[in-house]
């Protein structure tokens, strides 16, 4: 099936370090989405970006949408401790919505 | 609060113990699905529902089973629990919105282990 393959797979930085995830996929998508999930929770949405757009912001999070070479990705600005979590992207194709493995971000104090 | 409802949150079972995690959320979605989540293997979707009565396999439906009676409740079925069903597991809901274009909301999870 479809999914978004996330890259780095683990990614530790220093607090106020910038952290960039990648997220690639096969087929042709109508939207793309972001999530965090702190340890053992829920995923929370993050931010949607459609596959007619390119960029979109959110406050320190600034994600792109490079549909020719079917990829993603998510830049957090300015880091810190809690945002240490792991970043999941997941592809919107129809009916489903599937997520990668996920990035799992430390960002250490 | 919006919120999606799991329980239990935590089970330990035993092998063909059926066993089921319910799944209740308040916003009045059409959009329900459940998923599991294994090391290594991300989110992998089990079922999922457009609405009342309306329900479709996901990527790994094999072993479950679930029902849409009511808008706002998406239980999951194990009739015969194995142990490679241990996993943790999300129900999660959502608007239909536009061509497919939704925001998930997530439950707390429900680990389950399977002796």
């Amino acid at each position: 099936s479809q999914q978004g393959e996330e890259d780095p797979q683990a990614l530790s930085i220093q607090e106020g370090e910038n952290a960039t995830m990648n997220c690639s996929y096969k087929t042709s998508i109508n939207n793309l989405q972001w999530y965090r999930q702190n340890s053992g929770r829920g995923l929370v949405h993050l931010i949607l970006i459609r596959s007619n757009e390119r960029e979109k912001h959110s406050g320190r999070l600034r994600v792109t949408l490079d549909t020719s070479k079917k990829s993603s990705s998510l830049l957090i600005t300015a880091s810190r401790a809690a945002d240490t979590a792991s970043y999941f992207c997941a592809k919107d194709a129809g009916n489903m919505l599937t997520f990668g493995g996920g990035t799992r971000l430390m960002v250490k104090p | 609060e919006a919120q999606v409802t799991q329980n239990p949150r935590y089970l330990i079972t035993v092998t063909g113990k059926k066993l089921t995690v319910t799944c209740s959320q308040n916003m009045n979605h059409e959009y329900m699905s459940w998923y599991r989540q294994d090391p290594g293997l991300g989110l992998r979707q089990i079922y999922y529902s457009m609405n009342v009565e309306v329900t479709d396999k996901g990527d790994v439906p094999e072993g479950y089973k679930v029902s849409r009676k009511e808008k706002r409740n998406f239980p999951l079925i194990l009739e015969s629990p194995s142990p490679n069903q241990t996993s943790l597991y999300f129900c999660a809901s959502s608007y239909l919105i536009g061509q497919g274009t939704r925001e998930l909301f997530f439950g707390e999870g429900s680990r389950l282990t399977v002796l």
